[in-house]
């Protein structure tokens, strides 16, 4: 089952244009990562954010958490055409046994045209 | 430091018939994870290994099966296949209990 909800399902923007996503997750978390995959290939990790810390930046990416309202959302600024791929967010639930169990949202199909 | 290598890339097999999928982790890591990516269910957990022991599980019937080698390799079985057992199955290797690095994924694809 899906632990988290991606909002919107689809995104449609000209290059340039900023994009935004969002995540809402049910449990508690250790950290919670955005990965990207461009049609049907494997996923690339974009970031990482652990429970304790609310924003962290990687070139373009900005990414905020907020673990009373158990939702994070990822901003790409000043998109490109190449940024056109489905955005996951994956949680890591607290707890200590979770072993490499990521539970993935059901993704944003980002759409950037030229 | 070459990726996670997944192969193969695609397969076709027909119904009842069993398929083995390998995958090399980032050289180091050693917990590996197994997903299954389907329209209809999205990315589920299917197993991790870490030091050749399976660490969870996900919740998939017994016909699926993994094993990992001390060198860190992984394979993931799967018999008596079904129709719905088509999809991108995908592999990650971790250094620690931290992000994952995915292959490229295998294609099954169940006739």
């Amino acid at each position: 089952s899906q632990q988290g909800e991606e909002d919107p399902q689809a995104l449609s923007i000209q290059e340039g244009e900023n994009a935004t996503m969002n995540c809402s997750y049910k449990t508690s978390i250790n950290n919670l990562q955005w990965y990207r995959q461009n049609s049907g290939r494997g996923l690339v990790h974009l970031i990482l954010i652990r429970s304790n810390e609310r924003e962290k930046h990687s070139g373009r990416l900005r990414v905020t958490l907020d673990t009373s309202k158990k939702s994070s959302s990822l901003l790409i600024t000043a998109s490109r055409a190449a940024d056109t791929a489905s955005y996951f967010c994956a949680t890591d639930p607290a707890g200590g046994t979770s072993y490499g169990k990521l539970t993935f949202g059901q993704g944003t199909i980002l759409t950037v045209h030229p | 430091k070459a990726g996670v290598t997944q192969t193969p890339r695609y397969l076709i097999k027909t119904r009842g018939q069993q398929v083995t999928l390998s995958c090399s982790p980032i050289s180091g890591h050693r917990s590996v994870s197994w997903y299954q990516q389907t329209p209809g269910q999205g990315l589920q957990f299917l197993f991790e290994y870490f030091s050749e022991t399976q660490r969870n599980k996900g919740n998939f019937p017994g016909r699926f099966s993994g094993r990992q080698f001390s060198n860190s390799r992984s394979e993931m079985n799967v018999s008596t296949l079904e129709l719905g057992d088509s999809a991108l199955y995908l592999c990650a290797s971790s250094p620690r209990d931290s992000e994952a690095f995915f292959g490229q994924g295998t294609r099954l694809t169940v006739v």
